[in-house]
């Protein structure tokens, strides 16, 4: 079965400061990436995907992610994080043509002004 | 361990039935429940949104009285496909937080198989 993990359980950082969630999964075969965003009060929001192609994936917001096969990880990045960026981050992933997801814990981010 | 249950994880059924899927938190109170749905090679799509005590908040294009959802107790929300179709088979997903800045647990989803 798939299991995904994510490092940090809350971040907390400051206003322009770089921004990195590690995202690392277990499941051998071809694979689907996603993170998800939810800001406070709201719902889930995709933030970027990746399904094949360049591992380099650009999402909304600024957000970036990079899909290392190797090493399992799908690590999502924004090189300077806002206020408004303050929400929490779900990674997921399902396998091949599957379509059950499965996600990580989340990490709080928490930007301070 | 699961804080959010969700059962059954697989279920079959034929076309014109109805199917349950309840969404548990396990220790704590969920005031608030989502439902999820997810097509193969698609990224994550809301139904709706359940508050304990009060109707749902469907999103756009979602039926609600195709999709019933009640969110009866502080630990229970269901949803029930009614008259399935093949076109319901998908895999549904709820997730559940507490009070405000509380975590947001998901459940394991329920992989949907209408025939």
């Amino acid at each position: 079965a798939q299991s995904v993990s994510q490092h940090n359980h809350h971040v907390i950082l400051s206003e322009a400061a770089s921004l990195e969630l590690g995202c690392n999964y277990s499941y051998g075969g071809t694979v689907n990436l996603f993170w998800y965003v939810q800001y406070p009060g709201q719902h889930l929001q995709l933030l970027l995907k990746y399904f094949s192609g360049d591992p380099l994936v650009k999402g909304i917001k600024g957000f970036e992610a990079e899909f290392i096969k190797s090493k399992f990880s799908f690590n999502l990045r924004k090189p300077s994080v806002q206020w408004s960026d303050t929400a929490e981050y779900f990674c997921a992933v399902n396998a091949g043509n599957d379509y059950k997801l499965s996600f990580g814990a989340g990490t709080t981010v928490t930007v301070r002004a | 361990g699961a804080v959010v249950s969700q059962h059954p994880s697989w279920v079959i059924c034929k076309s014109g039935t109805s199917v349950k899927i309840e969404c548990r938190s396990l220790d704590f109170q969920a005031t608030t429940m989502f439902w999820y749905r997810q097509f193969p090679k698609q990224s994550l799509m809301l139904m709706a949104t359940s508050n304990e005590g009060s109707k749902a908040t469907y999103e756009q294009g979602v039926e609600k009285d195709k999709f019933l959802i009640n969110h009866a107790s502080l630990t229970l929300s269901t949803l029930t496909v009614t008259s399935a179709h093949p076109e319901d088979s998908s895999f549904y997903i709820c997730s559940a937080r507490g009070p405000t800045h509380s975590p947001l647990h998901f459940g394991n989803g329920t992989r949907l198989t209408v025939t």
